[in-house]
């Protein structure tokens, strides 16, 4: 069975600095898709970037990029320049290609201190 | 703007009372997902839709049913809502096919008296 876990439950840093949250996985799939999901306070889960198992490159949105290690299984989120709206919980998830049923990661919360 | 739209935001129900939740879309995406979020704790898929085809997950309880007449809509309805049946519900579409990426409505919270 795919499962996802994120050993961090929460992280805090400090305005306009750099923070990284933790994500692995296992899975004996090749063909799969890892996103990460942001969910504000009392707000909608809206996807902050993702990454094709197939390509190589690390993704990059703006201030966020991941590491994604293929074979060490491990897609983190590098979130630079953190700004206060960045403060919410944040959730790794899983997707094979071709299936409907997304895994999630437990959460970390993320706060910014100002 | 295309968007999945979950009404009421907030539902409060009493013990044993039947509810239902409503979701929308106009993405025109084919597949339709109900999750439970209870806090601080991941989305706990419920079961989803694709196009007419119904997929239970197999530990969803009972008490839970779900209708979609339509590409547009989906339907929650909790036959007889415990007091650990209070969580916020998520309602998520996706286009199918290959590559399944899941758009969110912002949620119904319910409250269960």
């Amino acid at each position: 069975a795919q499962t996802v876990t994120q050993s961090q439950p929460e992280m805090s840093v400090q305005e306009a600095e750099t923070v990284t949250l933790s994500c692995t996985y296992d899975t004996s799939e090749s063909d799969y898709y890892l996103f990460w999901y942001k969910q504000p306070p009392s707000r909608q889960m809206i996807l902050v970037i993702r990454q094709e198992a197939y390509k190589q490159q690390n993704a990059t949105e703006n201030r966020f990029s991941v590491n994604f290690q293929k074979a060490a299984k491990s897609f983190s989120l590098k979130i630079s320049d953190s700004q206060l709206g960045d403060a919410a919980m944040y959730f790794c998830a899983y997707l094979i290609q071709g299936a409907q049923k997304l895994v999630f990661g437990q959460g970390t919360r993320l706060t910014i201190n100002p | 703007d295309a968007m999945v739209i979950q009404n009421p935001r907030y539902q409060v129900t009493q013990f044993g009372k039947p509810v239902t939740l409503s979701c929308s879309q106009t993405l025109n995406h084919n597949v339709m997902y109900w999750y439970q979020q209870k806090s601080s704790q991941a989305p706990k898929l419920l079961f989803h839709y694709y196009d007419k085809d119904f997929n239970n997950e197999a530990d969803t309880p009972d008490n839970f049913q779900s209708r979609r007449p339509n590409t547009s809509f989906c339907f929650l309805d909790i036959r007889s809502p415990g007091l650990g049946d209070a969580a916020m519900y998520l309602c998520a579409t996706s286009r199918g096919g290959a590559y399944n990426e899941q758009f969110f409505g912002p949620g119904t919270r319910l409250t269960v008296l």
